[in-house]
């Protein structure tokens, strides 16, 4: 099973800063099989990026993804206030499917 | 557009069987292109695959759950359905269904969920 390791487990940032989530694998993957999700308080998760790094529909191109083989990055440029949440990063480039556990973006 | 909407009971007793539907509405469930998906999230806590069908009927599971789970498929109706038996606490939930994409292999769209409490 790959595990996915995610940090920092919370980022403490003022709106308009720029925000670096990282996701690593305990085994190589293919970049095409890893997705990020943003997931706000009483709401289900919703697609960020695919791929790695293609932007899921309707997303703000302050969200980019980028890596490969076991470290992977997303980065919102300039945080606005909608994008204080938690992410997620989630493989199925090999069985079973698994996400990593979370990182909190928080307002400082 | 394509929605998902999950129905079934809030409140299941320990050791009984929590069942869950998911209706999908806006596409049609027999596509080749897609999985179908459950997951689910204690209250609190992260992310945990439970398992996908295709529309063929054809599934995969999660191990850490494998002996307790059913998913299966009604292409008439659009919808597919969950099934874990031997429910406990630790089964306490939101549970998820969401559609996975075969190629990429992401989830998109989620259903908005639905919280299942194991309780006497």
């Amino acid at each position: 099973e790959i595990v996915l390791t995610q940090s920092p487990g919370t980022l403490s940032l003022s709106p308009g800063e720029r925000a670096t989530l990282s996701c690593r694998a305990s085994q190589s993957l293919s970049t095409r099989h890893l997705a990020w999700y943003q997931q706000k308080p009483g709401q289900a998760p919703r697609l960020l990026i695919f791929g790695a790094s293609s932007r899921a529909t309707g997303i703000p191109d302050r969200f980019s993804g980028s890596g490969s083989g076991t470290d992977f990055t997303l980065t919102i440029s300039r945080l606005e206030p909608e994008d204080f949440a938690v992410y997620y990063c989630q493989q199925y480039g090999s069985a079973p499917l698994t996400f990593g556990g979370g990182a909190k973006v928080e307002i400082k | 557009q394509l929605q998902l909407q999950e129905s079934g009971p809030g409140l299941v007793k320990p050791s009984e069987t929590l069942s869950l539907t998911c209706t999908v509405s806006g596409d049609s469930i027999s596509s080749n292109n897609h999985y179908w998906a459950w997951i689910r999230q204690p209250p609190g806590s992260g992310l945990e695959w439970i398992g996908i069908v295709y529309y063929s009927g054809s599934t995969s599971y999660n191990p850490s759950l494998k002996s307790r789970v059913t998913i299966s498929v009604d292409t008439s109706k659009n919808q597919f359905s969950l099934r874990l038996t031997s429910v406990t606490a630790a089964d306490t939930a939101f549970y998820y269904c969401a559609r996975l994409n075969l190629l990429e292999r992401q989830f998109d769209p989620w259903g908005q969920g639905t919280l299942v409490t194991v309780s006497s």
